[in-house]
């Protein structure tokens, strides 16, 4: 069965890296994506990898994927204040189109 | 380029009303999903469409939900009688079928509140 798992908080200091971590358990994952969640507002897709690749880099964006591990991780380079929010990771099997979530990371960027 | 527009925004009604939520996907896409958002149980799949034909509504809680999705620009999500239970934030999503990937997009959300 499938199963996202994310730690439910995270501190970092402005101008820091910060970096959200995520599990899954279901080998047959093809995309794995990073939302953000701004407080009172939806879903932002940040990033997605296709399950294949190893690593993914966008701006201040790099996505690390270790398929061995299962494990997914976000580093955000240049904590900003404006990074404060929740960060879900999320996962689609096979061919299906439907997106299972992780928990949330809730990122606290502190000045 | 106007995203996933859903309405209301935010809507509280007593129990036992119906309660209706609308949602308006990207031009072009061709998946509809619509997601449930509550503390306790973060967001879940409540039932997925495909150039308008309901696939997968394994997650639809029980018959007081329903969902239609009459045509590409639109869909429902309806919730008769409602529970305070049922308070929580609904996501509608979308998606293009095709090779460039599984993008989904999510709308800004209907926050219920059902006292």
């Amino acid at each position: 069965g499938e199963d996202v798992e994310q730690s439910l908080f995270l501190s970092v200091r402005e101008g820091d890296s910060s970096v959200i971590n995520c599990t899954y358990t279901d080998s047959s994952s093809t995309y794995l994506y990073w939302y953000k969640q701004e407080p009172g507002a939806g879903l932002q897709l940040l990033t997605y990898i296709f399950s294949n690749m190893d690593m993914k880099q966008d701006q201040r964006l790099t996505v690390l994927l270790n398929k061995k591990d299962k494990h997914l991780s976000l580093r955000i380079a240049d904590t900003q204040t404006g990074d404060s929010a929740i960060y879900f990771c999320a996962e689609t099997l096979g061919t299906a189109r439907q997106l299972t979530f992780g928990s949330g990371t809730q990122l606290t960027v502190l000045p | 380029d106007a995203g996933v527009i859903q309405s209301p925004r935010h809507e509280v009604t007593e129990m036992g009303q119906e309660v209706t939520l609308r949602c308006k996907p990207i031009s072009g896409h061709n998946s509809l999903f619509w997601y449930r958002q509550t503390m306790m149980r973060g967001l879940e799949l409540l039932i997925y469409f495909n150039n308008n034909v309901p696939i997968d509504d394994s997650g639809m809680p029980e018959d007081r939900f329903s969902a239609k999705m009459p045509n590409a620009s639109f869909s429902t999500l309806k919730i008769q009688p409602s529970e305070p239970r049922d308070s929580a934030v609904y996501f509608c999503a979308s998606s293009p079928d095709g090779v460039s990937g599984n993008t989904i997009y999510f709308g800004e959300g209907s926050w219920l509140t059902v006292v």
